[in-house]
């Protein structure tokens, strides 16, 4: 009974790199979050996607990041150009349904690394 | 001001104390709360819902006061184990999406 699998586990990029992050949600999840947890600080929602649909990117920077969900295959986070301010603990998380007592089960993270 | 705050400690702790968390939130229409636990470096966990009523699950007992927006942990019987990083989390409802986590409250038990 696989969690949710985050990888790679870390990742090093120089700057102006792309970065892609994967996140295979818990088997019979169908919605996937992604937070930013950057040093000494809290996590902070990017965004929400169901298959094939973004529901809610309110926190993900406008430019250089985005992300998708396919019908097939896990989710994918990305960050094109990457700069040192992007280094962070990305964390996905994935959950059965929605709704405001939805409990939320989170992947080991990806520790990005800019240098 | 921060939606969530939290004291960021540390709380150091002998093995065997009681020790208690407080959160405070800003949004007085926050629907759901809840308490997380992270160990250094890995994903947060959750540790326990937080209902109107106060609830307990063994040594761990939230309570919440709606009137105050505040949230509180209490770990009774403190083991080396409860070292880590608490983290408050407010709903602001709808989604899950909605999630708001605190910076967090490090405690350290030591022997």
């Amino acid at each position: 009974n696989a969690g949710v699998m985050q990888n790679p586990r870390h990742l090093v990029r120089r700057r102006g790199q792309e970065a892609r992050l994967r996140c295979s949600p818990m088997k019979g999840h169908s919605h996937v979050y992604w937070y930013r947890q950057l040093p000494e600080e809290g996590l902070k929602f990017m965004v929400y996607l169901q298959k094939e649909n973004i529901i809610d990117e309110s926190g993900m920077p406008k430019e250089r990041f985005s992300a998708e969900f396919p019908k097939e295959g896990p989710s994918i986070l990305r960050i094109q150009q990457v700069v040192r301010g992007d280094s962070a603990a990305y964390f996905c998380a994935s959950s059965p349904r929605t709704g405001n007592n939805e409990k939320l089960f989170f992947g080991s993270g990806t520790q990005l690394s800019v240098l | 001001r921060k939606e969530v705050e939290q004291d960021p400690g540390p709380f150091n702790v002998p093995e065997g104390a009681t020790v208690a968390f407080n959160c405070t939130y800003s949004n007085s229409a926050s629907q759901s709360f809840f308490w997380y636990r992270q160990d250094c470096r890995k994903e947060p966990k959750l540790l326990m819902s937080v209902y109107s009523s106060g609830n307990e699950d063994g040594r761990f007992t939230a309570q919440l006061n709606r009137a105050s927006q505040y949230i509180s942990l209490l770990i009774r019987d403190s083991k080396l184990s409860d070292s880590a990083t608490y983290l408050c989390v407010v709903n602001r409802g709808g989604t899950a999406s909605k999630l708001t986590f605190g910076t967090g409250t490090r405690l350290q038990v030591t022997l």
